[in-house]
């Protein structure tokens, strides 16, 4: 089974300080990972899809994340933030049941940017 | 593309009564997911289709809620009576997965605005 873990369900960073949201997958088959936004009162947006082509990805809006097999992880970063980047981030993992696919989503995390 | 379209964007209505959502995948989808969010239980799937058949209905609360997906342009989500505890934000989201697989894939959905819903 599938399952991903995002460490903090807020994060507070100052306008132009390195942005850092963390999360941890689980397993069973190698993953197919996926980052995504929501913006206030809007959906979900992918931001970036780990699908094993390169380990460093890159998504819109100058964010990239890192797929990390030893550390099962799939942190989410941006070298310097913008107040635009305040939204909830999900981390995801792709899961395969009964011949369709559903993604399973972690609980958010709340990024706040002070200026 | 206009994307997923959910209808309404806002629904109050009173305890009991009857609420419909309804939800137009993007065009040439053959999958469309319904999930619920709330600030206690975040976002939770509630139910999905793969060619207009219901794959996955487990995280359907009870039997108040129902699904249906009478073609491949259209949606409906049904709750009957309704309560105030489903107040909460409806999506739909939809997606394309080949229809004889080979094996697993990642296959990115796409989301509607959603549907606020309040039960008073």
């Amino acid at each position: 089974a599938q399952s991903v873990t995002q460490l903090g369900s807020h994060v507070s960073v100052s306008e132009g300080a390195l942005v850092l949201l963390r999360c941890n997958y689980s397993s069973s088959v190698p993953p197919y990972l996926f980052w995504y936004v929501q913006y206030p009162n809007q959906g979900l947006q992918l931001l970036l899809k780990y699908t094993s082509a390169a380990t460093l990805v890159k998504g819109i809006n100058g964010f990239e994340a890192e797929f990390k097999k030893s550390e099962t992880s799939f942190h989410l970063t941006k070298p310097s933030a913008h107040m635009s980047d305040a939204a909830e981030y999900f981390c995801a993992v792709s899961a395969w049941y009964s011949s369709a696919s559903k993604i399973i989503f972690g609980s958010g995390t709340r990024l706040s940017i002070r200026p | 593309d206009a994307g997923v379209i959910q209808s309404p964007r806002h629904e109050v209505t009173e305890m009991g009564q009857e609420v419909t959502l309804r939800c137009k995948p993007i065009s040439g989808h053959n999958s469309l997911f319904w999930y619920r969010q709330t600030m206690m239980r975040g976002l939770e799937l509630l139910i999905y289709f793969n060619n207009n058949v219901p794959i996955d209905d487990s995280g359907m609360p009870e039997d108040r809620f129902s699904a249906k997906m009478p073609n491949a342009s259209f949606s409906t989500l049904k709750i009957q009576p309704s309560e105030p505890r489903d107040s909460a934000v409806y999506f739909c989201a939809s997606s394309l997965i080949p229809i004889s697989p080979t094996g697993h894939r990642t296959y990115e959905q796409y989301f509607g605005p959603g549907t606020r819903l309040t039960v008073t």
